[in-house]
């Protein structure tokens, strides 16, 4: 069975500084994606970045990367220069390549940018 | 080009009540999906389909029936609402499932209460 954790509810950022959003997830299956998703308050799901689990390099998206750990089974979340606009609901998300059709979403962490 | 839309965006139900959700996509996705969300938790799939006249059980599919008549929209039932089914629910398609890769893009979502 697939699992995301993401341990931190809630995060506050003072504008422009750097934060990690964080997130482990567990499989068994050896391919699988990872994604992130942004929920602002007026509640759209908004796709922001997709690490591969056999790809090479961390992605990355404008001020958004992806800090794959593999070995680790993480898949943190790393905005740069927060804006007021990244204020929102962050969730990470996998899908495998076992056949499921699904994402298998984790909780969600509320990220707060302070000006 | 609209993306995915959803109607309505917000509905009233007394227990017993039925209602039909409606979810369009303009990107010739073959892929569509229905998740619910609840507070404090992320998404989960109620049902999904792989490409018009096909759908399949998701992870919570109790209570909810689906139709994919059109390659374009997806129905969400509820037949007799239960005050447990009260959401957000969202809609969302992929173009494919080649591989962990294709990102699902939601709609806006639709809040249902049900009292």
């Amino acid at each position: 069975a697939q699992k995301i954790t993401q341990t931190q509810p809630g995060m506050f950022v003072q504008e422009k500084e750097a934060v990690t959003l964080d997130c482990t997830y567990d499989t068994s299956d050896p391919s699988y994606g990872l994604f992130w998703y942004k929920q602002p308050s007026s509640g759209e799901m908004i796709f922001l970045i997709y690490q591969g689990s056999y790809d090479q390099q961390n992605a990355t998206e404008g001020r958004y990367s992806l800090n794959f750990q593999k070995a680790r089974k993480s898949a943190n979340l790393v905005i740069s220069a927060s804006q007021l606009g990244d204020s929102a609901m962050y969730f990470c998300a996998m899908g495998s390549g076992a056949g499921s059709y699904q994402l298998t979403f984790g909780k969600g962490t509320k990220l707060s940018v302070i000006p | 080009n609209a993306g995915v839309t959803q109607t309505p965006k917000f509905r009233v139900l007394k227990t017993g009540q039925s209602m039909t959700l409606l979810c369009a996509q303009d990107m010739n996705h073959e892929y569509m999906y229905w998740y619910r969300q609840d507070p404090g938790m992320g998404l989960r799939l109620i049902h999904y389909s792989v490409g018009e006249g096909t759908t399949a059980k998701g992870e919570v599919p109790d209570g909810y029936n689906v139709s994919r008549l059109k390659k374009q929209n997806f129905l969400l039932g509820l037949e007799s609402a239960a005050p447990s089914q009260t959401s957000v629910y969202f809609c969302a398609s992929s173009y494919s499932r080649q591989g962990v890769g294709e990102t699902q893009y939601f709609g806006p979502g639709t809040r249902l209460l049900v009292l």
